[in-house]
C-alpha cells in the first residue's frame, strides 16, 4: 500500500523567501512521486516528477524537490517565492509514472509583501 | 489543444436527488480518471478506467457512486440520492496511458442542500 503525508496543512513565507514544503511517502515498491499545484479555481497542474532517473528533480516555475529514500521523503523548494506561487501544493505517489495517484493533504502556501 | 473538459462547473442539488458529472478527456487519451476534493479530505481516488479494462472502483465510497465511460471516450460520474457529505468538488483526469502524467480538468463544484 501507498501513502503520503505532508507536513503542515499551511505554510507562510515572505516575498523572496525561501519556500520549503514537506511531503513523506510511504510505499512497498519503487515509488514514483509526484507535485501538483492548483491555483484557485483550477485544476491540478504538474509541477514536477521523480522517475528514478536522477534524485534531484528541477521542474517548472523555478521549483525542484529532491528523492531522499533513506528519509522516504520528497521536499518541494524554491530559492525566492513570488506572489504568483500562492497556491496549493500536492504530492502524490504512484507506482507507475502515470496511472492512479496516491495524493497527500495538501499545503496551502501564502507568500506576503 | 483542448484540455480535459468537465461540465457542469457548479452543480447545486436538493439532498436526495440524483445527478450527473460529465467529463470529455483529451482526445487519444486511453486512460481516465475521478477524484473527489473534499475540505479537509485532500484528493481522494474514486475510479480509474484503461482503455478497454475493467475499471478500478477501488475508491468508490459507497454503492451510490458509479461512473462509465461511452466509446472509450467521455465518462458520467453519477451519484445517486446525494447526501450533504457528497459536497465536494469532482476532479476528472486524463493520460495517454499509465506510463504518463495526469491532466486534470477544473473540476465540478457539487453543492448538496
Amino acid at each position: 500500500a501507498q501513502s503520503v503525508t505532508q507536513l503542515g496543512s499551511h505554510v507562510s513565507v515572505s516575498e523572496g523567501a525561501l519556500v520549503l514544503l514537506r511531503c513523506n511517502y510511504s510505499s512497498s515498491v519503487p515509488p514514483y512521486l509526484f507535485w501538483y499545484v492548483q491555483y484557485p479555481n483550477q485544476g491540478l497542474q504538474l509541477l514536477l516528477k521523480y522517475t528514478s532517473a536522477a534524485t534531484l528533480v528541477k521542474g517548472i516555475n523555478g521549483f525542484e524537490a529532491e528523492f531522499k529514500k533513506s528519509e522516504t521523503s520528497f521536499h518541494l523548494t524554491k530559492p525566492s517565492a513570488h506572489m504568483s506561487d500562492a497556491a496549493e501544493y500536492f504530492c502524490a505517489v504512484s507506482e507507475h509514472q502515470g496511472g492512479k495517484l496516491i495524493f497527500g493533504q495538501g499545503t496551502e502556501l501564502s507568500v506576503k509583501p | 489543444g483542448a484540455g480535459v473538459s468537465q461540465s457542469p462547473s457548479n452543480k447545486v442539488t436538493e439532498k436526495g436527488k440524483d445527478v450527473e458529472l460529465r467529463c470529455d478527456p483529451i482526445s487519444g487519451h486511453t486512460a481516465l480518471y475521478w477524484y473527489r476534493q473534499s475540505l479537509g479530505q485532500g484528493l481522494e481516488f474514486l475510479i480509474y478506467f484503461q482503455g478497454n479494462s475493467a475499471p478500478d472502483k477501488s475508491g468508490l465510497p459507497s454503492d451510490r457512486f458509479s461512473a462509465e465511460r461511452t466509446g472509450g471516450s467521455v465518462s458520467t460520474l453519477t451519484i445517486q440520492r446525494t447526501q450533504q457529505e457528497d459536497s465536494a468538488v469532482y476532479l476528472c483526469a486524463s493520460s495517454p496511458d499509465q506510463n504518463s502524467p495526469l491532466h486534470f480538468g477544473n473540476g465540478t463544484r457539487l453543492t448538496v442542500t
